[in-house]
Order: C-alpha cells, then sequence, then structure tokens
C-alpha cells in the first residue's frame, strides 16, 4: 500500500509557465509534508515543507499548497526556468511518532523547455 | 553540498559477497536515515537511527544491517548480495526527528 502517490511519473512546462506538480496521501496521521528536487548522480535536496496547521507556505517562485480533507498537496513553481528540470519527490511524515521517518512518492519528473 | 558524506561512491561486487555503506551525517544533526533507490523506483526507506539508537524500521531486508556509532557516523551493511540489490543508496540526516533532511551524494552498487 502506497501512502504517497504522485500519480504524474513526468512534466512538460515551457520556461516562464506555472509548473505543478501533485501529492496525494492516503495516510491522516501525516502532518508535516515536504517537497525535495533530485539532479541525476547527486542525492535529493530540501525545496519547501508544511506543516498540516497550515494550508500554504511560500518560498519565493515556490509555493506549497496542503488541502487536508481531499488529502492532497501540490507544489507551485511560478515561474519555471529551465534549472528547475529535475525530479521532485513529495515525502510526508508523522511527528507524532517522534521518529521523523518520511515516506516517499515515486517522484515526477519535471521538464522546464526553454 | 549538503554536508553529509557517503562512501564509497561506486562500488561493483559479484553476488554472495557482503559490503559496508559509511555514512557521516551533517555536524550537529542526530538523525541519520538510510533509503534505496532502485532504477527509476522512488525512494525506499530502510532505516532510521538517533542518536545511536534505532528509532525506525521500514522495508530492510534481513540480510542488510545498519548500525550508528557513537560520532554519529552510520554504516548500512549488506550481505549474500543479490543482483536486485544493484541500487542507489543514499544517506540523510536531520537536526532531530520530524525535520526536513539533508541527503549524502549516494553509493552506487552494482552486484554482477
Amino acid at each position: 500500500d502506497q501512502q504517497v502517490k504522485q500519480n504524474s511519473p513526468s512534466l512538460s512546462v515551457q520556461e516562464g509557465r506555472i509548473s505543478i506538480l501533485n501529492c496525494d496521501y492516503t495516510n491522516s496521521m501525516f502532518d508535516y509534508f515536504l517537497w525535495y528536487k533530485k539532479y541525476p548522480a547527486e542525492g535529493p535536496t530540501f525545496l519547501i515543507s508544511i506543516s498540516s496547521i497550515k494550508d500554504k507556505n511560500e518560498d519565493g517562485r515556490f509555493t506549497v499548497f496542503l488541502n487536508k480533507s481531499a488529502k492532497h498537496l501540490s507544489l507551485h513553481i511560478v515561474p519555471s526556468q529551465p534549472g528547475d528540470s529535475a525530479v521532485y519527490f513529495c515525502a510526508a511524515s508523522d511527528r507524532s511518532t517522534n521518529a521523523g521517518k518520511s515516506t516517499f512518492g515515486d517522484g515526477t519528473t519535471l521538464t522546464v523547455k526553454p | 553540498d549538503s554536508g553529509v558524506t557517503q562512501t564509497p561512491k561506486h562500488l561493483i561486487t559479484a553476488t554472495g559477497q557482503r559490503v559496508t555503506l559509511r555514512c557521516s551525517p551533517r555536524s550537529g544533526d542526530l538523525s541519520v536515515y538510510w533509503y534505496q533507490q532502485s532504477l527509476d523506483q522512488g525512494l525506499q526507506f530502510l532505516i532510521q537511527y538517533y542518536n545511536g539508537e534505532e528509532r525506525a524500521k521500514g522495508n530492510i531486508l534481513e540480510r542488510f544491517s545498519a548500525q550508528q556509532f557513537p560520532d554519529l557516523h552510520s554504516e548500512l551493511n549488506l550481505s549474500s548480495l543479490e543482483l536486485g540489490d544493484s541500487a542507489l543508496y543514499f544517506c540523510a540526516s536531520s537536526v532531530g526527528t520530524g525535520a526536513e533532511q539533508y541527503f549524502g551524494p549516494g553509493t552506487r552498487l552494482t552486484v554482477t
């Protein structure tokens, strides 16, 4: 049972436009959500996070939206740049277990075309 | 540079062998996590240590084991290797539990 799902394996957008990456989760105990970006031959890098007490968090060009009732979150990148081309992983954790382990989705490959 | 180091970067070995992957967390981070990424797949959580103690376990095979030492570095031991164990193995660290994780560059293991 995959608790974190990224249903779109890939996404292609034009430079300057908005990129929207989606993520769904099933475990209602998840209370902290993160997005990571991964370039080839490198480890994932933390991008942005959101706590379940919020519905939006913004950091520069990156905004994460959380819809708890739908168990859905999305990452918006505006405007998209060619350097944003990477694999984006959604992750979720249940901090109440005091373990901190994150459950990752399978990733979405974003391609931003010049 | 995330501050997390992993050695070796590449490892080629034969089936049935045993290997040890090493990870040094960022300075000050107490939690260490191990992940496996097989070809074109997501990150599979293997195990987490916090300040020397096992804190959470994921889909880690019995042939695999890990530990975190007093200086907080961690080792992942893979034994009786099979072809299917070929993958990228990532180590990550965080300050505590429930925080964002910082990943190392990974160790690419090839089992022939």
